[in-house]
């Protein structure tokens, strides 16, 4: 069966400092992937996806970066955080048939302070 | 823009009655609709989808889903509803020709003992 893992679960970070959020699924072979951030409990903002080895598409603008280098691990990393990055995180993969749907990770949630 | 609604921010309702949880969609073509459940800073567990065939469709808890063409809805409803079914939940929808899912702002369900 297909797991995900997705760590640390939780964070605290200083202003201006970097960021590296790993994920890694199991089981299933070339994986869409996506990061979603969710602020304070509720809509869930899709940030990145990928749809195979460094192959990145972002949606928002802003202070992130993912990377994919293997077919099953997504990265999520910024070089200075500010306090707004603070929220929740959640990876997330689906089979590439469109009509699947997708499975997440148990979160991170990042304090930046 | 394709899109899904969520009309209600909480929806309280009393242990052993039935529960509904509203949602509407806009999108060109067919629709790819999907419902999951949060709990307390854990990841999204998904719940049930409609792809095409019948408009009831049966997920995982106990919980369905009736897809109306004809009113752009998706409503999730459970005949007999728990104290442990109170969580968040979210519709989503795959917009046409993209990966990755929208969803709704969410609806916070609290069933009273």
């Amino acid at each position: 069966s297909q797991t995900i893992h997705q760590w640390p679960a939780t964070l605290v970070q200083p202003v201006g400092s970097p960021l590296s959020l790993e994920c890694t699924v199991e089981g299933t072979s070339n994986p869409n992937l996506y990061w979603y951030r969710q602020a304070a409990g509720r809509g869930l903002q899709l940030l990145f996806y990928s749809v195979g080895i460094g192959q990145i598409s972002s949606e928002v603008p802003q202070n992130l970066s993912a990377s994919r280098p293997q077919d099953r691990q997504f990265i999520l990393s910024s070089k200075k955080l500010l306090l707004s990055d603070s929220g929740f995180y959640l990876c997330a993969w689906s089979l590439a048939d469109l009509t699947g749907e997708a499975f997440f990770g148990q979160g991170t949630r990042l304090t930046v302070v | 823009a394709q899109s899904v609604a969520q009309p209600e921010d909480q929806v309280n309702v009393a242990e052993g009655n039935p529960l509904t949880v509203k949602c509407t969609y806009s999108v060109s073509g067919n629709p790819y609709l999907f419902w999951y459940v949060q709990y307390p800073n854990r990841g999204l567990q998904f719940l049930l989808k409609y792809i095409t065939g019948d408009n009831l469709v049966k997920g995982s808890y106990g919980f369905e889903a009736e897809f109306n063409k004809s009113q752009t809805s998706f409503h999730l409803k459970k005949p007999s509803a728990l104290v442990s079914d109170s969580a968040l939940y979210f519709c989503a929808v795959r917009p046409t020709g993209r990966r990755a899912l929208t969803f709704g702002s969410g609806t916070r369900l609290q069933v009273q003992p």
